[in-house]
């Protein structure tokens, strides 16, 4: 079945610098979805993007389908964006998510 | 709209006690997950249903776990005699099937310890 790597397993940065995540995926993803979970919250959707590059407000997601592999980064990062990032993906027409391992985000002020 | 509700929020038992985890999905999505989530890992699939129907269940521990949808609308988890390796978030989502690359929402989740 499909697998999902993630990269780093934890980052820790300052305020105001840039963040970015690495996802790869060991079958081609027919779809790609970045969700962000907070310390004992629930995971929330940022972006769902199978291919190119999508951005919303501070993030952007750039996914290279043939080469497996898809990319958040986040600009500017803030304290509040502290948190676990997950990145999922599934194959065909199957519907159901795998999910990478997260990224441990710290901001520190 | 509404999210996903999930209840109860926490639940510790005992190891060989049984519990049941509630899940109300979007109304209109016909398609719903449950995952399974252990401390510092990424959520693992258990069973997901479209509409009444069982999809997948092939991660679902069926010794111990069940999971229904009788009407296509809330589901049931079930562990029949838990173990203390149960403990986890167990994490419902829904998402309309026919809608390109609609997003999964998902609930709250049910923390899970097993002593």
């Amino acid at each position: 079945g499909q697998q999902v790597q993630q990269s780093p397993s934890s980052l820790v940065l300052q305020e105001g610098e840039n963040a970015e995540l690495q996802c790869n995926f060991s079958s081609t993803a027919t779809q790609l979805q970045w969700f962000y979970q907070s310390p004992g919250g629930s995971l929330v959707s940022l972006l769902s993007n199978p291919s190119g590059t999508k951005h919303t407000g501070r993030l952007t997601s750039t996914t290279v389908t043939k080469e497996r592999r898809s990319s958040l980064h986040i600009s500017s990062s803030q304290t509040t964006d502290s948190g676990t990032y997950l990145c999922a993906s599934s194959t065909g027409g199957n519907n159901k998510l795998t999910f990478g391992q997260g990224t441990v985000l710290s901001v520190i002020p | 709209e509404a999210g996903v509700t999930q209840s109860p929020r926490y639940a510790v038992l005992q190891e060989g006690q049984a519990v049941s985890f509630w899940c109300d999905p979007i109304s209109g999505h016909d398609t719903l997950y449950w995952y399974q989530q252990p401390r510092d890992q990424g959520p693992q699939l258990l069973v997901y249903f479209r509409d009444e129907a069982v999809i997948d269940n092939s991660q679902l521990p069926s010794d111990r776990f069940s999971a229904v949808r009788p009407k296509g609308t809330n589901s049931t988890l079930k562990i029949q005699s838990a173990k203390q390796g149960d403990t986890a978030t167990y994490l419902c989502a829904s998402r309309r099937r026919d809608t390109a690359n609609s997003d999964y929402t998902f609930g709250s989740g049910t923390r899970l310890l097993v002593i």
